[in-house]
């Protein structure tokens, strides 16, 4: 079976820190990863997708960048964290078919001070 | 532009009551409707999954429908429990252009006892 793990679980960073969130997948090949972030009480926020090996789109401009330096490996990447990057933020992964549904891990909770 | 709103934002029952939440969605074209069940701090977990041509599916105490012509679906949740209390998040999958998934903000569901 498909496992996702994602790590740390819970992070306080300084402000200007850098940042860096691994995922990875077990149990299946060439998926599609993603990082998304949620804010409280707001819905997801498409950060990053990936298709391949160093495929990566960005949905949005911000402080924040993404790799896939493996297969089954997505990082989440900052060089200097901003107040406004504090969320809870999730990786998740889907299989190539169609059905669009998401895997998701568990989740990291970032707080910048 | 693609859009997915629930109702309500949230929502407080007593345990052993029933409940329904509500999503209505703009994607175009349509591929499907799933509604993932997120618990706090944790990542979101998915419960059913609409295609075009489903109107009710069950998922033991949880029914979803799917209205395609006026582009609404419900959950509708049986004898709720305390472990029902979590985020219930409608996403719409389009297999057409950029915006392939459209996320709700959710609906928070408190199950008192």
């Amino acid at each position: 079976s498909q496992t996702i793990h994602q790590w740390p679980a819970t992070l306080v960073q300084p402000v200007g820190s850098p940042l860096s969130l691994e995922c990875t997948v077990e149990g299946t090949s060439n998926p599609n990863l993603y990082w998304y972030r949620q804010a409280a009480g707001r819905g997801l926020q498409l950060l990053f997708y990936s298709i391949g090996i160093d495929q990566i789109s960005s949905e949005v401009p911000q402080n924040l960048s993404a790799s896939r330096p493996q297969d089954r490996q997505f990082i989440l990447s900052s060089k200097k964290l901003l107040l406004s990057d504090s969320g809870f933020y999730l990786c998740a992964w889907s299989p190539r078919d169609p059905t669009g549904e998401l895997f998701f891990g568990e989740g990291s909770r970032l707080t910048v001070l | 532009k693609n859009q997915v709103e629930q109702s309500p934002q949230s929502l407080i029952i007593l345990e052993g009551k029933n409940c329904t939440l509500q999503c209505n969605y703009t994607v175009s074209p349509f591929s499907n409707l799933r509604w993932y069940k997120q618990d706090t701090g944790r990542g979101p977990v998915s419960l059913t999954i609409m295609t075009f041509s489903e109107n009710t599916k069950s998922n033991g105490r949880y029914t979803a429908t799917l209205d395609a012509d006026t582009k609404q679906s419900s959950l509708h949740i049986t004898a709720s429990q305390l472990s029902d209390s979590a985020s219930y998040i409608c996403v719409v999958h389009s297999n057409f252009g950029n915006e392939k998934l459209t996320f709700g903000t959710g609906t928070r569901l408190t199950i008192i006892p």
